[in-house]
């Protein structure tokens, strides 16, 4: 059973530029959330999503960035318009339920962006 | 709101000895859960133990044991006869029962040396 896949694994862009992230959760789970974590820091919550329904999007910044988990295919979270600000780690965790009930969210090895 | 505090940035031990690596959180609601991840050099981020708040035991796995001590508010991970391969970061998290984000704390680097 293949873990939480994410792509690319390095991203760079210049300012202003789309990068698009993507996140594919593991074989049965229908839960994914979004996570960033800047340089020498833990990581911050960023979205919950679930399949075409975006759950939770109190950490999400108010422009430039979107997520999306459609029927199909990959999460993916956009960031339009990079700036250097938005260098980061960025995490993307599933479950197969929410963790209302406990249990771990399994991470994927993150994408690392780098704006320049 | 809850909140996760770590107060130590950088730990050391000896291989083969023991290490307790201190949690502190902050939360209104009565249940919720609480997290110790580890962050190898590599970036990944793995799971390592978890305790509920109603849980009566201290939860263990392998060489990590969760030191859950509800009336002050600590959840230390405790790692036995520490591994050169222990040396990472390690973040606490929590969430409350009911919400589904993972509130971190800014972590712990254990570096281990034989």
């Amino acid at each position: 059973n293949a873990g939480v896949m994410q792509n690319p694994r390095h991203l760079v862009r210049r300012r202003g530029q789309e990068a698009r992230l993507r996140c594919s959760p593991m074989k049965g789970h229908s839960h994914v959330y979004w996570y960033r974590q800047l340089p020498e820091e833990g990581l911050k919550f960023m979205v919950y999503l679930q399949k075409e329904n975006i759950i939770d999007e109190s950490g999400m910044p108010k422009e430039r960035f979107s997520a999306e988990f459609p029927k199909e295919g990959p999460s993916i979270l956009r960031i339009q318009q990079v700036v250097r600000g938005d260098s980061a780690a960025y995490f993307c965790a599933s479950s197969p339920k929410g963790l209302a009930g406990a249990g771990e969210q399994y991470f994927g090895p993150g994408t690392r962006l780098t704006v320049t | 709101a809850q909140k996760i505090t770590q107060t130590q940035p950088g730990m050391f031990v000896q291989e083969k000895e023991a290490v307790t690596l201190d949690c502190t959180y902050d939360t209104s609601d009565p249940s919720y859960g609480l997290f110790w991840y580890k962050q190898p050099s590599s970036g990944e981020m793995i799971f390592l133990i978890y305790q509920g708040s109603y849980d009566q035991q201290n939860a263990t796995e392998g060489r990590y044991s969760l030191n859950f001590q509800k009336a002050r508010k600590s959840a230390n991970l405790v790692i036995s006869a520490s591994q050169l391969g222990d040396s990472a970061m390690y973040f606490c998290a929590m969430n409350n029962l009911g919400t589904d984000k993972l509130i971190f704390g800014t972590g712990t680097r254990l570096q281990v040396f034989p």
